[in-house]
């Protein structure tokens, strides 16, 4: 089993709030990612990291940032979050040779 | 890149073997074929990947046809709690971009 772990696991928030879900994993992992999932739906890569101070955007736009100041801390962050944020968040990173473990996800809501 | 077309969903006897085919005929010589799978409302969990020979790991088996524009993944005596829905991927090593989970196959396993 990896060990990766997000929180938290079930977010309810309002309109405009400014939130950071977090992501750690402690396997020493170089690289690490997050995408995006609505229920029934594929994943969608948003973010993703090749190490500390390296951060890209993925094929989904979004408008959450995120940082990479520790090998083993990817979080990321909503300004303002609307309702068009609500979706679950997947935290992964990658053991080689290439492959990714999943942490158990963010399920936000915004109202 | 290339894209995979698998059944929406399959069913299978608890304790027979689940055979999960998986089309990508326009796989490239550099792409790997990864299954993942995902069980309802947790991050996706690896399974096992290949390039072009046959593989087996303690979870599952993974075959590649000799042209590589499909393959099968078996769990050899499913349980009810292989029920989740499996994705086939393809994806150039190392490639952080170019992950893209498709809709998957729900596998149901019954009593």
């Amino acid at each position: 089993e990896a060990d990766i772990y997000q929180t938290p696991r079930y977010l309810v928030i309002g309109t405009g709030k400014k939130i950071t879900l977090e992501c750690s994993q402690t396997m020493g992992h170089d690289k690490m990612y997050w995408y995006q999932q609505d229920p029934g739906m594929e994943l969608h890569l948003i973010h993703y990291s090749y190490g500390v101070n390296s951060t890209e955007k993925g094929d989904l736009s979004s408008e959450s940032t995120v940082s990479r100041i520790r090998t083993e801390h990817f979080p990321l962050t909503l300004e303002s979050a609307r309702p068009s944020h609500t979706s679950q968040y997947l935290c992964a990173s990658d053991r080689e040779p290439d492959t990714q473990y999943f942490g158990p996800g963010t399920r936000l809501t915004v109202l | 890149d290339a894209k995979t077309t698998q059944p929406p969903s399959m069913d299978c006897a608890e304790g027979r073997a689940a055979n999960l085919p998986c089309n990508h005929s326009t796989i490239s010589g550099n792409e790997y074929v990864y299954w993942y799978r995902q069980i309802h409302s947790q991050g996706p969990q690896y399974i096992i990947h290949g390039l072009k020979n046959n593989e087996t790991n303690e979870m599952a088996s993974l075959i590649i046809t000799e042209d590589r524009k499909s393959s099968t993944l078996i769990l050899p005596h499913a349980t009810l709690r292989d029920t989740a829905v499996y994705y086939c991927i393809v994806r150039v090593l190392y490639n952080f971009n170019k992950f893209y989970f498709g809709s998957g196959t729900k596998l149901n396993v019954k009593p």
